[in-house]
């Protein structure tokens, strides 16, 4: 029954090592979104994809690749991981009621860079 | 940077009302007023919105100045489960990159037995 759900939930890896986040949403929203969550809880959305389009990219390395195989699925490349990106990432959906947008969240990936 | 600033901290009784403020001075004729909250270890959960007019659902109410820059969130009745981090985040209504939400440190509510 979980609305949106992200896998894994932990995940710890060497520098330098490529690995995915995955996000699935079962709302039938169009947009998707990954924020990152710093140590400092600063809350900032790297991208957005409207079925299936990019339409936000935010200042993200190009390291950083989402990709959406249909429109209920965000999933999170990173290659080359760097200690600088161990942070909590979130997956989240939305949609649009006239001018109103509510986001859903997962719950979370922990991502521990060593 | 966020366009909204909150107290970094409050507590709260259990069982009486929470109200959390919000300053927003800068909000634009078309931008909303959303809260949302997130509970320890978890992502951020939806709770309410407004433009101008006061708003309640089944969580809480959303308490909008005639001038709008600022707003009151209101919890009627904490329990120990609303202990968590809230989030009052103005948005433009327009689609394209008036739709990201700029989130600031919130308030750490701490609802106490």
């Amino acid at each position: 029954d979980t609305a949106v759900s992200q896998t894994p939930k932990y995940l710890v890896t060497q520098m330098g090592n490529d690995k995915s986040i995955k996000c699935e949403q079962n709302l039938g929203h169009d947009t998707m979104y990954w924020y990152k969550q710093d140590s400092k809880k600063f809350l900032k959305i790297m991208f957005s994809y409207n079925n299936k389009e990019l339409i936000i990219n935010e200042t993200v390395p190009n390291r950083f690749s989402p990709k959406s195989p249909d429109k209920a699925h965000l999933n999170l490349h990173i290659n080359s991981l760097e200690l600088g990106d161990s942070a909590v990432y979130f997956c989240a959906s939305s949609t649009r009621t006239g001018n109103n947008e509510k986001l859903f969240f997962g719950s979370g990936t922990q991502l521990s860079v060593l | 940077d966020a366009k909204t600033t909150q107290p970094p901290s409050m507590d709260c009784a259990e069982g009486r009302a929470a109200n959390l403020p919000c300053n927003h001075s800068t909000i634009s004729g078309n931008e909303y007023v959303y809260w949302y909250r997130q509970i320890h270890s978890q992502g951020p959960q939806y709770i309410i919105h407004g433009l101008k007019n006061n708003e309640t659902n089944e969580m809480a109410s959303l308490i909008i100045t005639e001038d709008r820059k600022s707003s009151t969130l209101i919890l009627p009745h904490a329990t120990l489960r609303d202990t968590a981090v809230y989030y009052c985040i103005v948005r433009g209504g327009n689609a394209g990159n008036n739709r990201k939400l700029i989130w600031g440190l919130g308030t750490s509510l701490a609802v106490n037995p």
